[in-house]
């Protein structure tokens, strides 16, 4: 457990209005992560950071995006939401590029 | 392209037997394979892991194989019990990349 928090834990939104997802992690990680569950896909990454205002894309990256302004907070927005993206979104830091990834409780976002 | 895939959705067991659960992958630049454990309404955590220099980690109840030729991991938990019901992800990574890329995960139920 790296103190890793996310907010909020739910929210139901309505297709195309701007959502913000935020983790919050107390352990000076360098490296942060946020990926979607979907059921038959596993965990998916979205977009990822190796340091303040570095940012790179994952896999999924598509109709998201992220900014890194502090070590500790790593914001993910989806600009205009779709019902695509309904899912269950996980932030993940990792102190560094080799060692274990640590998750937050998740998000689950219903865009109606 | 699912590079790693758990060909079983779920797995059924009774208290007290082993627990295989089954990995497969298709890149060979892995270098580094994980199982996390995941409860309802919590995020993933770390469970075991193992080189790809090595074929056997063991921690505990649970052991890891890795079988480098045919590109295949197992997960073995003996004793099974109630609380390690949860779904278990597989997951890889390319020390290249540094990213995890995972399964879909196997729902395990142990049945007292």
């Amino acid at each position: 457990d790296a103190g890793i928090t996310q907010s909020p834990r739910h929210k139901v939104t309505e297709t195309g209005t701007p959502v913000t997802l935020r983790c919050h992690q107390t352990e000076n990680h360098r490296y942060m992560y946020w990926y979607r569950q979907d059921p038959g896909h596993g965990l998916r990454l979205i977009h990822y950071s190796y340091g303040v205002k570095d940012t790179d894309k994952g896999e999924v990256s598509d109709g998201y995006s992220v900014s890194r302004s502090k070590t500790e907070d790593f914001l993910l927005t989806l600009e205009s939401a779709t019902s695509s993206q309904t899912s269950v979104y996980f932030c993940a830091t990792q102190a560094g590029s080799t060692d274990t990834q640590y998750f937050g409780p998740g998000t689950r976002l219903t865009v109606l | 392209d699912q590079q790693v895939k758990q060909n079983s959705p779920s797995l059924s067991v009774q208290e007290g037997r082993i627990s295989i659960l089954n990995c497969d992958y298709t890149n060979s630049m892995f270098d580094y394979f994980l199982w996390y454990k995941k409860y309802p309404a919590e995020g993933p955590t770390f469970l075991i892991s193992i080189s790809s220099i090595k074929d056997k980690n063991e921690d505990g109840r649970f052991t890891v194989f890795l079988n480098k030729s045919a590109k295949h991991l197992s997960l073995h938990i003996v004793p099974s019990q109630p609380g390690d019901s949860a779904v278990y992800f597989c997951a890889a990574l390319s020390s290249n990349t540094g990213k995890l890329i995972f399964g879909q995960g196997t729902t395990l139920q142990v049945k007292p």
